[in-house]
């Protein structure tokens, strides 16, 4: 079974720090997503990579950036967290040629106060 | 614009009865069609794809058909349990998107009673 691990479950930060979200799957899945998830609009596209190193804006980029060192892991960064960024981040994986299913992790809920 | 709509109210259903869910689109030409269960608190669940040249698709008590005139999606469960109790979401993987884009809907939340 495909399996994708988020670094924490919960998190709870100050406005202004920098965070880092981390997502790891075991599966050697191209392509790997950052959403987030948010009462009554759905799920977001952040960023995605598609290849080590190659990352892509998604819908709503701003405030986040990502980093792709090796296949397995996709990290998600926030360089100034801010209260509007408290919500529910799930990192997602596919493989290419896979009609796109997707494979999501348990997702991280961020509180920044 | 482009958008996917789901039911945003709930669905209350009795055990036993089949639950019909509605996954409306426009300005999209997806190649397939996919469906997860999102239980609370927890990352989307895969369910069930169809593609754009296909009409149904079933697995166990779960069907799905694809209207790409209607521009429309009709997710079913039939012989409803309480465990089915769970946020839905429908999918669309886009025919000139790469890299396996999707986009997703809100999701419409199933409340099976006893």
């Amino acid at each position: 079974d495909v399996k994708v691990t988020q670094s924490s479950r919960y998190l709870v930060k100050r406005t202004g720090e920098k965070v880092f979200l981390e997502c790891v799957q075991d599966m050697d899945h191209e392509n790997m997503f950052w959403y987030r998830q948010d009462p009554g609009l759905g799920l977001r596209l952040i960023y995605f990579s598609y290849d080590v190193k190659m990352k892509e804006k998604g819908d709503i980029p701003e405030g986040y950036s990502v980093s792709r060192e090796k296949k397995e892991r996709f990290s998600l960064i926030l360089e100034s967290a801010s209260t509007n960024q408290t919500s529910m981040y799930l990192c997602a994986s596919s493989s290419s040629g896979s009609r796109d299913t997707q494979y999501f992790g348990p997702g991280t809920r961020l509180t920044v106060l | 614009s482009q958008k996917i709509e789901q039911n945003s109210e709930a669905l209350n259903i009795q055990e036993g009865k089949t639950a019909t869910l509605t996954c409306n689109y426009t300005n999209y030409s997806p190649a397939y069609l996919q469906w997860y269960r999102q239980d609370p608190g927890r990352g989307p669940v895969f369910l069930l794809l169809i593609r754009e040249n296909e009409k149904e698709k079933r697995k166990e008590r779960l069907k799905v058909t694809f209207d790409t005139t209607l521009k429309q999606s009709l997710f079913h469960i039939t012989a409803s349990q309480p465990a089915d109790s769970a946020t839905y979401l429908c999918a669309l993987s886009l025919t000139t998107d790469s890299w396996g884009k999707l986009q997703f809907g809100a999701g419409t939340q199933v409340v099976v009673t006893p």
